[in-house]
């Protein structure tokens, strides 16, 4: 039974890039949240997706989107990217309900230079 | 808005030492749940412990223990006989019923145990 997966691993882009970081669910969850995590931080919630729509966003800016797919997969976006968004991206995924625990994946791990 | 404080930073224990980990959080809501995750350098968190905010039952997992007191809004976790495996970020977090499972985390207790 698959775990959480996300990929790339590591990623570096330059100031300005896109950049596109993808999370596959464990097996049997339907609802996708995606978490950034600075250096000596705990993760941020960043939005969280159920049935292909966003369901609810943290304080993050529109430079971040997202998307569902109908397999439950997701991607995170972040366009005009600046220093301050390296970080670790982490992708949570769960079964709908609140008593449903968050499966966390090994995350993407961002350096923007 | 909810507000989840791990005061100590970094801990170190020497092996078989025990060590609790101290959580403390601040919401307006009287349902909720609690939660306990570890992250290893590998970057994964780790589920632990969930308890939600009608259960004042400590529990017991092995060396692993959690002591919830809603008088205090306090949720620690205490290691017995820690081990090298227990080194890791610890961290607490905090979900409100009806939040659509959006955590909020605590900034993390850096845990080493030396061996």
């Amino acid at each position: 039974d698959a775990g959480v997966t996300q990929s790339p691993t590591h990623l570096i882009k330059t100031r300005g890039q896109q950049v596109t970081l993808r999370c596959s669910p464990k097996s049997g969850h339907d609802t996708v949240s995606w978490y950034q995590q600075a250096l000596g931080q705990g993760p941020q919630f960043i939005f969280q997706y159920y049935e292909e729509e966003e369901r609810q966003r943290g304080n993050f800016p529109d430079r971040f989107s997202g998307h569902q797919f109908p397999n439950y997969s997701s991607e995170l976006n972040v366009n005009a990217l600046l220093l301050g968004d390296s970080a670790l991206y982490l992708c949570a995924s769960s079964l709908e309900g609140y008593n449903s625990p968050l499966h966390f994946g090994n995350g993407t791990r961002l350096t923007v230079t | 808005a909810q507000k989840v404080t791990q005061a100590q930073t970094e801990i170190s224990v020497v092996e078989k030492e025990d060590v609790t980990l101290d959580c403390v959080y601040e919401t307006r809501d009287t349902t909720y749940y609690l939660f306990w995750y570890k992250q290893p350098p590998s970057g994964e968190l780790v589920f632990l412990i969930r308890r939600n905010s009608f259960d004042e039952q400590n529990e017991i997992s092995g060396r692993y223990s959690w002591n919830f007191q809603k008088s205090t809004s306090s949720f620690n976790f205490t290691i017995t006989a820690s081990q090298v495996v227990d080194s890791a970020v610890y961290f607490c977090a905090l979900i409100i019923y009806g939040g659509y499972q959006k955590v909020t985390f605590g900034t993390g207790t850096k845990l080493q145990v030396i061996p």
